[in-house]
């Protein structure tokens, strides 16, 4: 079964860093993988997603890459704001949607 | 606007009491979610549609029902068997069944307290 990890699971960035947050899966054959954000007591919000044929995706401030033969997707934020403080989760997609557990992000002023 | 609706965003159940969240989605898709977050445990799969009138069981199913009458409405039913439904549920919507390069939306949520 794939299994979907983010690690580190809390993060604290001052404002106006660059950072990066990291999405690892243990089964390479899948379809896409989906990077979403989670305010407090919200839904998910989808910020990209990548197709396996693809190697990253880009909106705005945000990057996304991934590298299926390494089971490594990364999402890079440029230029770091307090409105970027949220949970982040990546999704992997095979036969399912299988969730990892999320990085918190607290961006401080 | 195209989006996903869930109703009521906090519900309180007491012991004993069935509950029913609604979903509602206007992006003309096939297939739909449920799912379930505990803190520290991630989003957890308890029933999916593909198409209306079919629905199959995810990986936490005990406890909780569901139907498809129609393409654009998903209620989940937390029964009385559920032996604790204290949680954040999430319905989601994507054009296909996973498998394919379908991505996903979500609604705002629905908290359960069981009181």
């Amino acid at each position: 079964k794939q299994e979907v990890t983010q690690i580190p699971a809390a993060l604290s960035v001052p404002e106006g860093e660059n950072l990066v947050l990291n999405c690892s899966f243990t089964d390479s054959a899948i379809y896409n993988l989906q990077w979403f954000r989670q305010d407090p007591g919200k839904g998910l919000t989808s910020l990209l997603l990548i197709q396996s044929s693809q190697r990253e995706q880009t909106s705005g401030r945000l990057n996304a890459s991934l590298d299926k033969s390494s089971g490594r997707s990364t999402l890079y934020i440029a230029a770091s704001q307090p409105g970027d403080s949220a949970t982040y989760l990546c999704a992997a997609t095979g036969n399912q949607f299988y969730f990892g557990t999320g990085t918190s992000l607290t961006v401080i002023p | 606007d195209g989006g996903i609706t869930q109703s009521p965003k906090y519900l309180f159940r007491k012991e004993g009491q069935n509950v029913t969240l609604s979903c509602e989605q206007n992006l003309n898709h096939d297939a739909m979610y449920w799912y379930r977050q505990d803190p520290g445990q991630g989003l957890r799969l308890i029933y999916y549609s593909q198409i209306v009138n079919d629905f199959q069981k995810g990986d936490i199913a005990e406890g909780y029902s569901v139907s498809r009458e129609k393409k654009e409405s998903f209620p989940l039913t937390v029964t009385s068997a559920q032996k604790n439904p204290t949680a954040f549920y999430l319905c989601a919507s994507s054009e296909g069944l996973a498998g394919g390069v379908n991505e996903q939306f979500f609604g705002p949520g629905t908290r359960l307290t069981v009181l």
